[in-house]
């Protein structure tokens, strides 16, 4: 079975700071790998996604992910992030069967 | 919007009583999902119909119910409820099996 592992639980980050969020993955087959993004009271929203191709993937509002097939990861990426950034962020992924498969989450909190 | 429809939003109810949560999925998608979000699980896959027929099941439990309707609605029916059982039930919907999901907002279950 497919798991997702977060590392981080909660980031606190001022604006302008880089951010980068891990995410691993154990899944022995090929797999879909996703980004969603929840901000408070909203539902998830998908970020980027990963299927096939360039490991560098650019998704919505600046973010970006980078697939590394030998290290199980795909980690998410800002340059620089604003208060409106302040959200839970969910790496997902869809290995066998349909569904998707999240990890726990990570809460980003941006301080003006 | 997403497109996805849950309702209701908010729902607080009794231990033992039985609920049910609706769900109608983006116009034209012919899967749907049921995911639970709690605290201390997570969000977790529940169960996916598409077409009107069950395609995978999670962990879902045997006092948790589905159905997907001709309309392609589908409703999640939750009984002998527990404390535990409190937490945000989303709905996913996608026009095939995994491919391009969008969430609802979700319903609020209070189970007191």
């Amino acid at each position: 079975a497919q798991s997702v592992s977060q590392h981080n639980h909660h980031v606190i980050l001022s604006e302008a700071a880089s951010l980068e969020l891990g995410c691993n993955y154990s899944y022995g087959g090929t797999v879909n790998l996703f980004w969603y993004v929840q901000y408070p009271g909203q539902h998830l929203q998908l970020l980027l996604k990963y299927f096939s191709g360039d490991p560098l993937v650019k998704g919505i509002k600046g973010f970006e992910a980078e697939f590394i097939k030998s290290k199980f990861s795909f980690n998410l990426r800002k340059p620089s992030v604003q208060w409106s950034d302040t959200a839970e962020y969910f790496c997902a992924v869809r290995g066998a069967g349909n569904m998707l498969t999240f990890g726990g989450g990570t809460r980003l909190m941006v301080k003006p | 919007d997403s497109g996805v429809t849950q309702t209701p939003k908010h729902l607080i109810t009794a231990t033992g009583q039985r609920v049910t949560l609706r769900c109608s999925p983006r116009s034209g998608d012919l899967s749907v999902y049921w995911y639970q979000q709690s605290l201390d699980q997570g969000l977790q896959f529940l169960i996916q119909y598409y077409n009107g027929e069950e395609r995978a099941k999670g962990n879902i439990l045997e006092r948790f119910s589905a159905q997907q309707f001709p309309d392609l609605h589908s409703e999640l029916n939750l009984s002998s409820l527990e404390l535990g059982d409190s937490a945000l039930y989303f709905c996913a919907s996608s026009p095939r099996t995994g491919i391009g999901y969008t969430f609802g907002s979700g319903t609020r279950l209070t189970v007191v």
